[in-house]
């Protein structure tokens, strides 16, 4: 079965600053990564998403993410942190074969510091 | 286009009342899913549907039924609430499987306070 750890519960940087939310997972295929974002009170809102090909995704709001097959990991980055991007995020990991439901990490809430 | 719609957005129920959270799409997805957020947990699946009339268990099934009668419908009941089921749900779909590239469309969530 596949799992997903986000190691970080939360984080905590300055606005202008760069951020990488870590994630960790579990599968024995070729897996299907996402990471969403949910603000609070919100619904999850898809950032990116990688299914194959090049292992760096490019996504909405500035963020990339690095697929990295042999450390097992889809850690989320940005260059320049905005205040609007405090908010919790998701990993998310897909099984195919039947049920294609998604298992999530448990999240990293980030906060950003003016 | 609505997407993916829940009702109720927000309802207190008492230990032991019952209740059913409606979860709709106009978007003719297959697969329909159901999950719920507690703090510090992510979101974990309680049943999903493969298509109109089926479903299956998901991770965390225990105290809630669902109903796939339409395609485009997808309830969750709970028959006796309890404190425990206190949490938000989120409804999720999408046409096909992921090998299509697809991803999960969510609903904006039903904040449900069992006291």
């Amino acid at each position: 079965a596949q799992s997903v750890t986000q190691p970080d519960i939360h984080i905590t940087v300055s606005e202008g600053a760069s951020l990488e939310l870590r994630c960790n997972y579990s599968y024995g295929a070729t897996p299907y990564l996402f990471w969403y974002v949910q603000s609070p009170g919100q619904g999850l809102q898809l950032l990116l998403k990688y299914f194959s090909g090049d292992t760096l995704v490019q996504g909405i709001k500035g963020f990339e993410a690095e697929f990295k097959r042999s450390q097992s990991s889809f850690n989320l980055r940005k260059p320049s942190v905005h205040w609007s991007d405090a908010a919790e995020y998701f990993c998310a990991v897909g099984a195919t074969g039947g049920s294609e439901k998604l298992v999530f990490g448990k999240g990293t809430k980030l906060t950003v510091n003016p | 286009n609505a997407g993916v719609t829940q009702t109720p957005k927000f309802r207190v129920l008492k230990t032991g009342q019952s209740m059913t959270l409606l979860c709709a799409q106009d978007m003719n997805h297959e697969y329909m899913y159901w999950y719920r957020q507690d703090p510090g947990m992510g979101l974990r699946l309680i049943h999903y549907s493969v298509g109109e009339g089926t479903t299956a268990k998901g991770e965390v099934p225990d105290g809630y039924n669902v109903s796939r009668l339409k395609k485009q419908n997808f309830l969750l009941g709970l028959e006796s609430a309890a404190p425990s089921q206190t949490s938000v749900y989120f409804c999720a779909s999408y046409p096909s499987g992921l090998a299509g590239g697809n991803e999960q469309f969510f609903g904006p969530g039903t904040r449900l306070t069992v006291l």
